[in-house]
């Protein structure tokens, strides 16, 4: 079974330049999360997607970032313009469903990530 | 306040020996989940193990096992007999529940572990 796929892998902008990143999720999984890790911490999640609701996106700055999932399978994340703050490695995650009746212990799947550098 | 804390930045074990990360959590929920992620330098974050709040025995998996003191609210993990390959930065995280089901997991900070021959 594939694992969650994220497009590309590495990726150096310069400054106020656009980025897109792509994520495809493990099959069957309803959820999609992406995170932003910065260098030396934990992942904190910049938006949750229930199929194509986003359900959390209270974190993400949304004057320059936007995301979306319209068929309820695959999630772009968009930056525009890029920052230099932005630079970051961006996860994408899936599970099952979090919504009522959920399991506490639905694991959540990581992506490879992509590396954004911006100049 | 942060609902995750790992107050350790960095541990140093010898090979074979067994070594604890430390992980305290805040939350007000009755229902909840922690989990244990490893990401080693290659980036992917890898599932280890994962302890629910009513679960009354310790989550084991391997040589991973989670110590959990739920009135102390600590959700160690324990790596038995470490080998070369733990060395990694690992991440304790939590779910807490909702009436509307569960919420993201929420990480701490990190703990880098660096295992030596």
């Amino acid at each position: 079974e594939a694992g969650v796929v994220q497009s590309p892998r590495y990726k150096i902008i310069e400054k106020k330049q656009p980025v897109a990143f792509w994520c495809n999720p493990i099959s069957g999984h309803n959820t999609l999360y992406w995170y932003r890790q910065n260098l030396g911490q934990g992942p904190e999640l910049l938006i949750r997607y229930e199929n194509e609701e986003a359900v959390d996106d209270s974190q993400l700055p949304k004057d320059r970032f936007s995301a979306e999932r319209l068929k309820g399978v695959d999630s772009t994340l968009k930056i525009q313009p890029a920052e230099l703050g932005d630079s970051a490695v961006y996860l994408c995650a899936s599970s099952l469903s979090l919504a009522g009746g959920a399991l506490a212990s639905a694991e959540q799947f990581f992506g490879p990530g992509t590396r954004l550098t911006v100049l | 306040a942060q609902k995750i804390t790992q107050t350790q930045p960095g541990m140093f074990v010898q090979e074979k020996e067994a070594v604890t990360l430390d992980c305290t959590y805040d939350t007000s929920d009755q229902s909840y989940g922690l989990f244990w992620y490893k990401q080693p330098s290659s980036g992917e974050m890898i599932f280890l193990i994962y302890q629910g709040s009513y679960d009354e025995q310790n989550a084991t998996e391997g040589r991973y096992s989670l110590n959990f003191q739920k009135a102390r609210k600590s959700a160690n993990l324990v790596i038995s007999a470490s080998q070369l390959g733990d060395s990694a930065m690992y991440f304790c995280a939590m779910r807490e529940g909702s009436p509307s089901g569960y919420s993201t997991l929420t990480f701490g900070k990190g703990t880098m572990l660096l295992v030596s021959p």
